[in-house]
């Protein structure tokens, strides 16, 4: 069974604020991780693909990090604004094929 | 740019009934996906599919579901005999044939068994 897990489930933070989120996977088999933002009432959207050990990712504010040895990837979002708001979804596969999903988590930015 | 579309966005069917949720992924991608997320929990991996045939599928993707690309463009999950907890968001997603390319999802189909 392919575990993925996300944390903070749900996280609230101030318009400004710096704040970061877990994704972990099973460490063997690695072949990629995804995080993805997933606004409601939209569908996901693709924010990284992350695939060797060490790879550091970067869009604008928000950043990744990736440690497959450990099994573990750090998102990033600096001075978080209002519009940041959403559910942010990791994916763990050990193939092309098969993507298991974390249960996100949602971030609420207050301004 | 451009985009998985899905078709129903909502479908309310009887249970007992089939549905087919219909699925048109980007023209040059070669992977595609079916995922769905009930209401409140997370999104589960149901199914990929590549070269006409299904690469993977998860525990949930049990005899009553099935895939097929019919006729090269549209890509469908069909449900038998539908139950209650069925019910669910239903996304697509493909994938460019080129490795470590991140799935571009549709806006799904919300599935309501009654």
């Amino acid at each position: 069974i392919l575990n993925v897990e996300q944390s903070p489930q749900s996280l609230h933070v101030q318009e400004g604020d710096s704040t970061n989120f877990t994704c972990s996977f099973p460490s063997s088999n690695f072949y990629a991780l995804h995080w993805y933002r997933w606004e409601t009432a939209k569908s996901p959207e693709a924010l990284f693909v992350m695939t060797l050990n060490g790879d550091e990712k970067k869009k604008g504010r928000i950043s990744a990090t990736l440690n497959t040895k450990e099994g573990y990837s750090y998102l990033y979002i600096k001075g978080s604004q209002p519009e940041d708001s959403a559910t942010y979804l990791c994916a763990f596969g050990p193939n092309n094929n098969d993507m298991r999903f974390g249960a996100g988590t949602r971030l609420t930015v207050k301004p | 740019e451009p985009e998985v579309t899905q078709t129903p966005s909502h479908q309310v069917t009887q249970m007992g009934q089939e549905v087919i949720l219909r699925c048109v992924p980007i023209s040059n991608h070669l992977y595609f996906y079916w995922y769905r997320q009930i209401l409140g929990q997370k999104v589960e991996f149901l199914v990929s599919f590549y070269n006409n045939e299904i690469s993977e599928k998860s525990e949930i993707f049990d005899d009553q579901f099935s895939v097929e690309r019919p006729d090269g463009s549209n890509f469908t999950l069909k449900i038998r005999s539908t139950k209650l907890e069925d019910s669910a968001m239903y996304f697509c997603a493909s994938q460019d044939p080129d490795s470590h390319q991140p799935q571009h999802f549709g806006d799904g189909t919300r599935l309501s068994i009654l």
